[in-house]
């Protein structure tokens, strides 16, 4: 089985600081890795996906995420936030090669002040 | 191409009551998903169908909620009777054949009072 933690629930930062989400995964088979992003009122938005090949991927937004097998961890980064990055983020995993479903993380709250 | 459409968007009930919630994938995608989130924690896995047949139902609470499909095309979970503890936000999602990601609807916040 999977599982994911999201170290932090909530993280402040201020407006075009950087940012790190930090998301670890257990699993004992090969895994695809999501993050996946809800803002206010609004149903969840894929930010990017780990299936193979780089271990940087870069997603929408100016967000990307470095997927680290040694340390199963898939960290999500944005060099300079905007207010409007303010949501909530989800770090999710499933079981490679196929349409399994999605374990998610308990989600990271992120608020970007002026 | 429309995205993973879900209705009602919000649904208040009493304890006791039966409540339908609708999920139109999007067009062609066989695989089609519900999850839940209830009281902020995680976003958990209720069951899975590919075309009308339930790969996955391993995530499905009880038998107060019951989940169709017919055709093959859009999907209906159905809570009778509703209890305090199924409050929450349903989604769906829905993919292609073998392939990620899945792509979710806007969900359903769901109310029993």
């Amino acid at each position: 089985a999977q599982s994911v933690t999201q170290l932090d629930s909530q993280v402040p930062v201020f407006e075009e600081a950087p940012v790190e989400l930090r998301c670890n995964y257990s699993s004992s088979v090969s895994v695809y890795l999501f993050w996946y992003v809800q803002y206010p009122n609004q149903g969840l938005q894929l930010l990017l996906k780990y299936l193979s090949g780089s271990t940087l991927v870069k997603g929408i937004n100016g967000f990307e995420a470095e997927f680290n097998k040694s340390q199963t961890s898939f960290h999500l980064r944005k060099p300079s936030v905007h207010i409007s990055d303010t949501a909530e983020y989800f770090c999710a995993v499933t079981k490679s090669g196929g349409y399994n479903k999605l374990i998610f993380g308990a989600g990271t709250r992120l608020a970007v002040h002026p | 191409e429309a995205g993973v459409t879900q209705f009602p968007s919000h649904s208040v009930i009493e304890k006791g009551q039966t409540v339908t919630l609708r999920c139109d994938p999007i067009s062609g995608h066989d695989n089609l998903y519900w999850y839940r989130r209830v009281m902020g924690k995680e976003i958990k896995f209720l069951l899975h169908f590919v075309k009308e047949s339930k790969q996955d139902e391993s995530g499905m609470p009880n038998n107060r909620f019951l989940a169709e499909r017919t055709g093959g095309t859009y999907s209906t979970l159905k809570v009778q009777p509703a209890e305090l503890e199924d409050s929450g936000v349903y989604f769906c999602a829905s993919s292609q054949d073998g392939v990620q990601p899945q792509h979710f609807g806007d969900g359903t916040r769901l109310s029993i009072l």
